[in-house]
């Protein structure tokens, strides 16, 4: 299995710009979570999905941000209109639920927005 | 939500030296799971001792639990360079919650 894999690896994009991170969990799958990591917050959860469902945002920081789930093999993370303060890696990571719910990651997408 | 607090927050060792890592936790677990995070990439699940176990090893990972303490250990054995990275715990159950991390523990094995 190729793992979760994200994209793109890196997105410099400027004030006010929609930007647009993309995940492909891994096959088989049913959990999807969004999680941004910074040095002063470390890594937080913004979102996550049960078999497509969105199930709790709460950890979404503002209206700006919005997340989808169309199918089980792809998921989506839109920041609209983007801000400096949204700098940051995104991972997207999946999981299997069961008796071992270990979590694979992505390798990230770094923001950075100027 | 269950998320783990490491300790210390950061660990500097001379190489071949053995690495201990703590994590507290406050509520009732299913499994308790530890990751590492290599500079620039994702987490990677390390090992993984279920609310039963008491130890577990894994090549030159020993991982302990103590659920009347709330706490957990990560020992590295013999350390190398190479395990330079951050270090995080986090609560698991057989549920769909999600993984909540703490900050991490950064490790730094100087050669």
């Amino acid at each position: 299995d190729a793992g979760v894999i994200q994209s793109p690896r890196h997105e410099v994009t400027e004030m006010g710009q929609e930007v647009t991170l993309r995940c492909k969990p891994i096959s088989g799958h049913n959990s999807l979570f969004w999680y941004r990591q910074t040095m002063m917050r470390g890594l937080e959860l913004l979102i996550y999905f049960n078999n497509n469902v969105p199930i709790d945002d709460s950890g979404m920081p503002e209206d700006r941000f919005s997340a989808k789930m169309p199918n089980a093999s792809f998921s989506t993370l839109k920041i609209q209109p983007s801000e400096p303060r949204d700098s940051a890696v995104y991972f997207c990571a999946s999981s299997r639920t069961g008796e071992r719910t270990e979590a694979f990651f992505g390798q990230g997408t770094r923001l950075t927005v100027v | 939500s269950q998320q783990g607090e490491e300790d210390p927050q950061a660990l500097s060792i001379q190489e071949g030296e053995n690495a201990t890592m703590n994590c507290s936790y406050k509520t009732s677990i299913n499994n308790l799971q530890w990751y590492r995070q290599n500079s620039g990439r994702g987490l990677v699940h390390l090992i993984l001792i279920r609310s039963n176990e008491r130890e577990k090893h894994s090549g030159r990972l020993r991982v302990t639990l103590d659920t009347s303490k709330k706490s957990s250990s990560l020992l590295i054995t013999a350390s190398r360079a190479a395990d330079t990275a951050s270090y995080f715990c986090a609560e698991g159950n057989s549920g769909n919650t999600p993984l909540v991390f703490g900050k991490g523990t950064r490790l730094s094995v100087i050669a």
